[in-house]
């Protein structure tokens, strides 16, 4: 079965702290990603990578950084967390393979910033 | 830039009916499309991915439908079950296979 793990389902954070979500696939893909999922907003592409310490921003990258060093795993950083953070994150991979290519998510980490 | 719309918001329906569930996107420009289903405070699940050159994928219950041309995807669920109840997201893919979503069908089926 192919996996997509993330570190935590839920963590609790204070207004300011660094915060770091991990996100680890087994199935060897090329492509990352992370996205946030608000009520009445949907998922938005916040960063992706197509290869290791290769990275892209997607449509909301202000206040967050990405790190991937090893091909399995993609790091989501918020900088200087903030209640307006507060959300949803969910990481997900997929080969690069153009139209055969499946995403795959993993179980969502549910972050509040207080 | 690509919008991706889904129709109805929500719907509720008696176990065993069979429903059809829309999705419609601006850019024909994708490499392909993908069902997932979504429980509540969960992640993502692929249920079926149509290739732009298809026209259509089936799974079980599900079938699910692709007219690139003219924008448009549905998802078939035959049979409805309490079980099936979730919300159901459509997205397309893009360069670097980003995806971009729609807003869900957010599906009740009652016994």
């Amino acid at each position: 079965d192919v996996k997509v793990t993330q570190s935590s389902r839920y963590l609790v954070k204070r207004t300011g702290e660094k915060v770091f979500l991990e996100c680890v696939q087994d199935m060897d893909h090329e492509n990352m990603f992370w996205y946030r999922q608000d009520p009445g907003l949907g998922l938005r592409l916040i960063y992706f990578s197509y290869d290791v310490k290769m990275k892209e921003k997607g449509d909301i990258p202000e206040g967050y950084s990405v790190s991937r060093e090893k091909k399995e795993r993609f790091s989501l950083i918020l900088e200087s967390a903030s209640t307006n953070q507060t959300s949803m994150y969910l990481c997900a991979s997929s080969s690069s393979g153009g139209g055969l290519s499946e995403a795959f998510f993993g179980q969502g980490t549910r972050l509040t910033v207080v | 830039k690509q919008e991706v719309t889904q129709i109805p918001a929500a719907l509720s329906v008696p176990e065993g009916e069979n429903l059809v569930l829309n999705c419609s996107f601006t850019d024909s420009a994708i490499y392909n499309l993908q069902w997932f289903r979504q429980d509540p405070g969960k992640g993502l699940t692929s249920l079926l991915l149509i290739q732009s050159s298809q026209r259509e994928q089936t799974s079980g219950r599900l079938n699910a439908s692709l007219d690139k041309s003219s924008g448009r995807s549905t998802l078939y669920i035959a049979a409805s079950q309490p079980g099936d109840s979730a919300t159901y997201l459509c997205a397309v893919s893009g360069g670097y296979n980003k995806l971009i979503f729609g807003a869900g069908t957010r599906l009740a089926v009652h016994p």
